[in-house]
This record gives structure tokens, C-alpha cells and sequence, in this order.
């Protein structure tokens, strides 16, 4: 249980172009997903938080509209990563907390997204 | 001063040894603490989850929390070389997201 996919896996893309990243929980209801991002052998950066229903949270230093985050259903949070530049090349992961989960504040991560601006 | 420190490594040892991992963290306000594993050009998988004080055990992972000096660790017995693996470590408050150390390497040699 706790499956959390990503897709696509990797895109390359070219400068100034849009990029969608989606981020579903497999198997139970997130109210809550997460956005990060990492860098070679850095630790993860959160980005925003992305609440079911409402507008996302984003960290201080994230541009909203730069990184759109929407957070449509219970199991699906997109992030599209607009004009696209070298600089945003990155790994992107994103994570969901389980809603019916009583108790538990685990984060489940999915695989991530790396992706290439050329 | 972050609020979760943890050393980067590289830290190898040889397989079958026990492996310590720490952490420390400044904010008196998290309630529960994870160890995460992360393999190269993967996400983060769960290790552990923590509560409270003291030791939670696992097949052969044990994390321990001391929250009157802050401090976690991760012990890994008889470390294999699939262990090999960015280890991190995460505190976290109430319904706000996880925070993050910077992650130690791990290498186990076989």
C-alpha cells in the first residue's frame, strides 16, 4: 500500500517550453502532496505544498508562476514547470500524506522526475 | 543553523558492519522523526517512523530518538552491499511537511 507514481520519469525539452509533471497516489486519498526538488547530491528542496480544492503553498524563493501546481482531485497533483529554463533542470519529487491514515503524518515519495532543459 | 544537520559522508564500511547514522535537529517543535533511503535516481522510500523517545526496531534497522538532546540515529546490523544507499533523515510537526538533513552517503564494500 502507499504507492505513489510520477510521470513522465524523464523529459528532456527545449528552453522555454511547458512541462507537466503529474504525481498520483495509487492506492488511498492524499488531501495533501508535497513538491521537491533535488539536486545532485543535495537534500530534497520543498517547493509548496499542494492542498486538494484550494490554491498551493508555495516556500519562500519559489516563483508560483513559474511552478503551477494543481491539486484537482484526491489522488492527482500536477506541476508544470512553464518557460523552462537550463537552470530549472532538476529532479523533481513530489509526496502525499495518506488521508484516512489515523495517526500517521508519513510522507510516501514517488520515484521522481528528472528533467533536462537544453 | 539548519534544523536538521546531518554529516554528507561518504561513510563505507565493510559488509556485515554495523552502521551508525545521526542526526541532529534545533527545532524543539517536531513530534515525530523518519529515516528515509534513497537510491541514486530514485525517490525516497520509508525506513522508519518514530514517535517518541527511545528505540524502535525493524529486521535489522533501529532508529532511536533522544529528544532531550535532539538527536536520532539509524542503526543498520549487518550492512549489505544493497544498503548502499543516500540515507535521510526528516523531522516533522504536526500537519506541515517534512524537514530534511542533507542526506549521508553510504557505501557498504562487499
Amino acid at each position: 500500500g502507499a504507492v505513489v507514481s510520477q510521470h513522465p520519469s524523464r523529459v528532456i525539452c527545449k528552453s522555454g517550453t511547458s512541462v507537466k509533471i503529474e504525481c498520483r497516489s495509487l492506492d488511498f486519498q492524499a488531501t495533501t502532496m508535497f513538491w521537491y526538488r533535488q539536486f545532485p547530491k543535495q537534500s530534497l528542496m520543498l517547493m509548496a505544498t499542494s492542498n486538494e480544492g484550494s490554491k498551493a503553498t508555495y516556500e519562500q524563493g519559489v516563483e508560483k508562476d513559474k511552478f503551477l501546481i494543481n491539486h484537482a482531485s484526491l489522488t492527482l497533483s500536477t506541476l508544470t514547470v512553464t518557460s523552462a529554463h537550463p537552470e530549472d533542470s532538476s529532479f523533481y519529487i513530489c509526496s502525499a500524506r495518506d488521508r484516512d491514515r489515523v495517526g500517521s503524518d508519513t510522507q510516501y515519495f514517488g520515484p521522481g522526475t528528472r528533467l533536462t532543459v537544453l | 543553523q539548519k534544523e536538521v544537520e546531518q554529516d554528507p559522508g561518504p561513510l563505507s564500511v565493510p559488509e556485515g558492519a554495523i552502521v551508525s547514522l545521526n542526526c541532529t535537529y534545533s527545532n524543539s517543535a517536531f513530534q515525530y522523526f523518519m529515516w528515509y533511503r534513497q537510491y541514486s535516481r530514485k525517490g525516497p522510500e520509508l525506513l522508519m517512523y518514530t514517535y517518541s523517545s527511545g528505540n524502535k526496531e525493524d529486521g535489522r534497522f533501529t532508529a532511536q530518538v533522544d529528544k532531550s538532546s535532539k538527536y536520532i540515529s539509524l542503526f543498520i546490523r549487518d550492512s549489505q552491499p544493497s544498503d548502499s544507499a543516500t540515507y535521510l533523515c526528516a523531522g516533522g510537526a504536526g500537519r506541515r511537511a517534512l524537514t530534511f538533513g542533507s542526506g549521508t552517503r553510504l557505501q557498504v564494500q562487499p
